[in-house]
């Protein structure tokens, strides 16, 4: 069975930096780019960017880009989002999920991410 | 690479038709036959229900279908049911392996 795993709730300050991961089972990880999607307090989903852990090929949405970094260890069959600097309007959910064909066929079940002084 | 236009809301009564259109611009939908749907449920992870415009996902009912023309794609969802109340967002591939979403419409079954 695919599943997409993803690490629990975070409560941060500002200014401090995180790293979540999505761990991928039941499934070739190298196979398949894993994407990013935010979805802030009551609003809709927005693509953050994606990776193709066999080789860590990651692209960004152009809101994205420099504010995140995606990256991935096949090793363990993860990939993981960071922030180096976390601001309030970083509060949202983050889900993973994996990427076929164009589409995203498998989700996790979403990082809460509260950043607040 | 702005969002894809959805409206916020639709609605139905049991039984009826509900079509949500998402509409882009000749870069990602109008470009691409790789539009994909996803159904929201609250407080769960998005579901796909449609791909490549119309190809519905191993379990997803034939009530819902899609289409495109140009650069506006639709999901239509027939014989409305108490258990399609949901959020609904439209995806499209934008080249270069960038992928962009709709607003998200949330479907009310009266």
């Amino acid at each position: 069975e695919v599943q997409l795993v993803q690490s629990g709730a975070e409560v941060k300050k500002p200014g401090e930096s995180l790293k979540i991961s999505c761990k991928g089972t039941g499934y070739t990880f190298t196979n398949y780019w894993v994407g990013w999607v935010r979805q802030m307090p009551g609003q809709g989903l927005e693509w953050m960017g994606s990776i193709y852990p066999d080789d860590s090929d990651a692209r960004y949405g152009p809101s994205f880009e420099g504010q995140v970094t995606i990256s991935a260890d096949k090793s363990i069959n993860t990939a993981y989002l960071q922030w180096n600097i976390l601001q309030a309007s970083d509060t949202a959910i983050y889900y993973c999920a994996r990427q076929i064909n164009w589409n995203y066929d498998y989700w996790g079940q979403g990082t809460l991410v509260t950043v607040s002084s | 690479q702005s969002a894809l236009t959805q409206p916020p809301s639709a609605s139905g009564s049991p039984g009826q038709s509900v079509t949500i259109s998402c509409t882009g611009t000749s870069s990602d939908v109008g470009a691409y036959h790789y539009v994909s749907w996803y159904q929201q449920l609250p407080g769960k992870a998005p579901k796909l229900i449609l791909y490549e415009v119309n190809k519905r996902p191993s379990g997803v009912p034939d009530r819902f279908s899609g289409s495109k023309s140009g650069n506006t794609a639709s999901l239509t969802v027939s014989g409305l049911q108490a258990e399609d109340e949901a959020d609904y967002y439209c995806s499209s591939y934008a080249g270069r392996n960038k992928r962009v979403f709709g607003g998200g419409t949330k479907v009310t079954v009266l």
